[in-house]
Formats: structure tokens, C-alpha cells, sequence
């Protein structure tokens, strides 16, 4: 596709309930990222892939987070055992090249706005 | 990656230009000054970068101090799409990727 793609867009889910949120990044993008942004604030991230490769997880909030990218293009975001600050919009971003640079720009999805009752 | 200070707020009439002022003082060598602004339920969006010389594109311009320690982000001629929170972030590269802060809330009135 022409962008990056988020699916589902609004998702509610019931306290204690696991969801999965999907990424489909643009077609040989290399570099994968996912960020969490809470209402009013800036995003923030949470974990980057290179390929299939995570290297860097360091900012999942817990071990209910888990992604995954297992074929180096589509990726999954999991939560486990949601909680209401789970409440949030999760964004997801790609680019061409590996982060070895400042030059490296992101495309990024329009998120998945995740509600926690 | 260095902190940047931006304005909470800024308000422009359509048709004027807008220029969104970033302060990054501990600015490194090798970081890249970048612009990404953020539209009502959208995911952000890039605008503009540069490292030392100032740019041009399509969207704005990038006007870069001499000691890099500032920024502006030129909108020539504001328009009410352009109603968006822009992001100054500067990056080296890595692994954790863009550092956003809160951005500059931009209110473009008719």
C-alpha cells in the first residue's frame, strides 16, 4: 500500500481482556517502530524492529506488551491482561533504512485508539 | 537524544506566515534537527529536517541558527489544514528512535 496501515482503528476492550493490534508497514521498509501516546501528550515508544529483528524493547511498559514482526514486514502488538492505563493511541512507523543516521525519516500509521472499560 | 522548548501554543491568521520557534541548546554535532506535525486523529506526519544548512520543500521551510542552538519552522502561507501540533525533535539516529516532546499547538483562525 501507499502508507501504513492499522487495523482496527478503535478497539474497546474489557479490563483484564488480551488484544492484538496489527501494523502493516509499507512494502520494504526495513525499520518498524511502535509508540504509545496517551491523551494530550506527545508519543512515545516502545520497541523497534530491524527486519524481524527486535533490537531495542526498552520501552514496553510491562511484560503484558509483546510484539512481534516474524517475517520482517507485518507486525503485531499485544497486550495482555488490559488495564485501564493501557488507554491509549498506539502508533506505528516505518522507514526505508535502518536508524544509523539522524536522516531517517518516519512514515507513520494513523494508530489504533485503544480503549480499556 | 538532546531536549527541545517549544512554544505550548501558537495562534496565526489564514493566508500569513507562521514561524514555530524551537530552542535546543545542547543540541550535539551529529543530531538532525526534525519537524513532524500531528493532525486531529491522525498519526504524525513529517515535514521537514535538516542538520546545519537551512531547507526547503514543498510544505515550509527550516531556518537553522549558526550555533544550531535554534530553530524556526516557516508555514509561508497558513492555511486551516495547517491546525496541527508540531513537534521539534532532534535525533542522532538509534535504536529508540524520535523523541517527542509536547509540541506547539498551531490555531489557525479564518
Amino acid at each position: 500500500g501507499a502508507g501504513v496501515s492499522q487495523s482496527p482503528r478503535y478497539k474497546v476492550a474489557k479490563r483484564g481482556q488480551d488484544v492484538a493490534l496489527r501494523c502493516d508497514p509499507i512494502s520494504g521498509h526495513v525499520s518498524l517502530f511502535w509508540y504509545q501516546q496517551a491523551l494530550g501528550q506527545g508519543p512515545e515508544f516502545l520497541t523497534y524492529f530491524q527486519n524481524e529483528a527486535q533490537l531495542d524493547k526498552s520501552g514496553l511498559p510491562s511484560d503484558r506488551f509483546f510484539a512481534e514482526r516474524p517475517e520482517g514486514s507485518v507486525s503485531t502488538l499485544k497486550i495482555q491482561r488490559t488495564q485501564q492505563e493501557d488507554s491509549a493511541v498506539y502508533l506505528c512507523a516505518s522507514s526505508w533504512t535502518v536508524i544509523s543516521s539522524g536522516a531517517n525519516v518516519l512514515t507513520f500509521g494513523a494508530g489504533s485508539r485503544l480503549t480499556v472499560l | 537524544d538532546a531536549k527541545t522548548t517549544q512554544p505550548n501554543s501558537m495562534e496565526s491568521n489564514e493566508e500569513e506566515p507562521v514561524h514555530l520557534p524551537c530552542n535546543h541548546s545542547t543540541i550535539s554535532g551529529t543530531d538532525y534537527i526534525h519537524w513532524y506535525r500531528q493532525l486531529p486523529s491522525q498519526g504524525p506526519e513529517y515535514v521537514i529536517h535538516g542538520l546545519t544548512s537551512n531547507v526547503n520543500n514543498r510544505m515550509a521551510s527550516l531556518a537553522i541558527a549558526e550555533d544550531r542552538k535554534s530553530s524556526t519552522l516557516i508555514l509561508h502561507r497558513a492555511t486551516l489544514r495547517d491546525a496541527a501540533v508540531y513537534y521539534c525533535i532532534l535525533t542522532g539516529g538509534g535504536a529508540d528512535g524520535l523523541t517527542f516532546g509536547k509540541g506547539t499547538h498551531l490555531i489557525i483562525q479564518p
